[in-house]
């Protein structure tokens, strides 16, 4: 089983900053990494699949990078509505698996 | 447009089997390539994929429940099923329907959520 871990765990950031989140996989899972976004009491929301393809609807300021066992999620110009834990989850094999989240807050 | 949502009851005592239903619109889980999976998050913690059925009726469980999950599908009424037996009080849980497809592993769309609690 492909574990996935994220860093941080955790983040305070003032709106208009950069945040930068990584996920490193046990093993070479090629692209086959996605994020997700969730807010509290909500249902996850994909943000970005095979790490770097953004999803439709998904504001700009979301990208992501990495391929292998590295990747990246980046979140350009923090607005105080990007206040949520994001997840990293691979598909390159079964069982799936996801990161452990990292919860930002805003300043 | 696609949507999911789940359903089945709140609460369930130890040792009972909880039985979840995942009713879809706006996709055919007979389409070539179209797949469901069920996810968990207990209160407070990540996600955990639990099963996944694809549209030519394969079947897949996460490794540490899979002698607990039943998946299967009811094409006709739009609806994916998971049984799970023998609960716990750790299996409380927020459980979600989610699709994807064979070519695509990524989430693309997410139901609501049902919370189960497991408590005597």
């Amino acid at each position: 089983e492909i574990v996935l871990t994220q860093s941080p765990d955790f983040q305070s950031v003032t709106p208009k900053e950069k945040v930068t989140i990584t996920c490193r996989a046990s093993q070479n899972i090629g692209s086959s990494l996605h994020w997700y976004q969730q807010k509290p009491d909500q249902s996850p929301k994909l943000l970005i699949k095979y790490a770097s393809q953004s999803f439709s609807g998904v504001p700009s300021r979301f990208s992501g990078s990495g391929s292998g066992t590295d990747f990246t999620l980046t979140i350009n110009s923090l607005e105080a509505e990007d206040a949520a834990t994001y997840y990293c989850h691979q598909s390159s094999s079964l069982p799936h698996t996801f990161g452990q989240g990292t919860k930002l807050e805003i300043k | 447009q696609v949507t999911l949502r789940e359903s089945g009851p709140a609460l369930v005592k130890p040792t009972q089997t909880l039985t979840l239903t995942c009713t879809f619109s706006g996709f055919s889980l007979s389409t070539s390539g179209m797949c469901v999976s069920w996810i968990r998050q207990p209160p407070g913690k990540a996600l955990e994929w639990l099963a996944r059925i694809d549209w030519d009726d394969d079947k897949y469980y996460s490794t540490s429940l899979k002698t607990r999950l039943t998946i299967s599908k009811d094409t006709s009424k739009n609806q994916v099923v998971l049984t799970m037996t023998n609960m716990d009080p750790v299996d409380t849980a927020t459980y979600f329907c989610a699709r994807s497809t064979w070519i695509q592993g990524d989430f693309d769309y997410w139901g609501l959520g049902t919370l189960v609690t497991v408590s005597s």
